[in-house]
């Protein structure tokens, strides 16, 4: 059984400041990794996709893969109130179908 | 708009009623995938559909649920004798291969009253 995991929070910043999300995978030959963000109500949003190891950037956001950890992460610069979301972390692998962390639910403090 | 489009945004049915959803990919995008999202839960896969194909189908119940992609037209998911356990958000997404980015519609709202 693939498995996502990430810390379902809420993770509470002030504005300003640098949110983590973090999120770890159980399959060793996972390819392709992606965030969404989710807004109360509404469909998930594709921010970033990763597919080597390293950091990836896309204006304030930031997304980091570990291969070797089984780890990716996702850094949003200068947090504002209206990143306030559930992110959700997603991981595919061969031809199965991606599949997708519970998500961690981001407050950013005014 | 060239995004994913889903109709009907909402969909009350009663027990017992047929539900039937509708996804057109994003323009250039020939695979779809279908989830289901309960009220603060994850993303549940269900099917994924090439033009013509069923690809992967392990996430749809055995019963009740089926799911097209013709060859012109929108994908359908189709849920017969809906029951209460079936209202639900019902998203589509669509991209271009397996591993690509997928990019979601707005979703159906599903109530069984």
């Amino acid at each position: 059984q693939k498995e996502v995991e990430q810390n379902s929070g809420p993770l509470s910043v002030p504005e300003g400041a640098i949110a983590s999300l973090n999120c770890t995978y159980s399959d060793r030959g996972s390819q392709s990794f992606f965030w969404y963000r989710q807004y109360s109500g509404k469909s998930p949003e594709l921010i970033m996709s990763i597919y080597s190891n390293g950091d990836k950037e896309d204006g304030r956001f930031t997304a980091q893969l570990n291969k070797a950890s089984q780890y990716v992460s996702l850094l949003i610069r200068d947090s504002q109130p209206s990143d306030s979301a559930t992110y959700l972390c997603a991981v595919h692998s061969g031809n199965t179908p991606l599949v997708f962390g519970k998500g961690t639910r981001l407050s950013v403090i005014a | 708009n060239a995004g994913v489009m889903q109709n009907p945004r909402h969909l009350v049915r009663r027990r017992g009623q047929e539900a039937r959803l509708r996804c057109s990919p994003m323009k250039g995008h020939s695979h779809v995938y279908w989830y289901r999202q309960l009220p603060e839960e994850g993303l549940k896969f269900m099917v994924y559909l090439q033009k013509e194909n069923i690809i992967d189908e392990s996430g749809m119940p055995k019963e009740r649920f089926s799911a097209e992609f013709p060859k012109e037209g929108p994908s359908i998911l189709r849920i017969q004798q809906v029951v209460r356990g079936d209202s639900a958000a019902y998203f589509c997404a669509s991209s271009t291969g397996p591993g690509y980015e997928q990019y979601f519609g707005p979703g159906t709202r599903l109530t069984v009253t």
